[in-house]
């Protein structure tokens, strides 16, 4: 199994933009997570999905962010309009049970 | 979930072992210990979890005290390749969202030569 894939795997773009980052989780995993990493918020565990329910949006900052799960293999997160506090890297993890949660590579957003 | 409390950093000789603890005080009895780590600019990994018991996979050991109050990560061998942010996660596992994991600071282990 290839794991959790990421794409892109950097993106610069400026202020105002849209951004759309994907994932495609592990074959037969029922829940699949957005993450936040920041220097000063550290981790930040922004929605999830159960088999293909967005469950707990919670995290997410405002509504300019927006995530979709159209089918069980596929799953962005959008970001629109872009600011250079959305700078961070996002993950994106997998959980076929309750043990662990498979992370992904990360995508390294920069807004200028 | 309850809160952990964790040392920033920790240093340790390669090829020793590397014990990493975690204060979870408030823990109640449906909450799982999970440590998780992270290599720079990888995403997390999974390394265990336990409940009460203590418990050893490939990669390391979970020590839970009676009291549950607290835990150590023992890593038996470190190498340079366990350099790495070490987060210990305490987590609800009959509640619903019970896949959530909410990630503190951690404790950056550093292996040196």
């Amino acid at each position: 199994d290839a794991g959790v894939i990421q794409s892109p795997r950097h993106e610069v773009t400026e202020m105002g933009q849209e951004v759309t980052l994907r994932c495609k989780p592990i074959s037969g995993h029922d829940y699949l997570f957005w993450y936040r990493q920041t220097m000063m918020r550290g981790l930040e565990l922004l929605i999830y999905f159960n088999n293909n329910v967005p469950i707990d949006d919670s995290g997410m900052p405002e509504d300019r962010f927006s995530a979709k799960m159209p089918n069980a293999s596929f799953s962005t997160l959008k970001i629109q309009p872009s600011e250079p506090r959305d700078s961070a890297v996002y993950f994106c993890a997998t959980g076929g049970g309750i043990n662990e949660q498979f992370f992904g590579p990360g995508t390294r957003l920069t807004v200028l | 979930d309850a809160k952990t409390t964790q040392p920033p950093s920790m240093d340790c000789a390669e090829g020793r072992a590397a014990n990493l603890p975690c204060n979870h005080s408030t823990i109640s009895g449906n909450e799982y210990v999970y440590w998780y780590r992270q290599i720079h600019s990888q995403g997390p990994q999974y390394i265990i979890h336990g409940l009460k018991n203590n418990e050893t996979n490939e990669m390391a050991s979970l020590i839970i005290t009676e009291d549950r109050k607290s835990s150590t990560l023992i890593l038996p061998h470190a190498t340079l390749r366990d350099t790495a942010v070490y987060y210990c996660i305490v987590r609800d596992m009959f509640s619903g969202g019970y896949n959530k994991l909410i990630f503190g600071a951690g404790t950056r282990l550093a292996v040196h030569p």
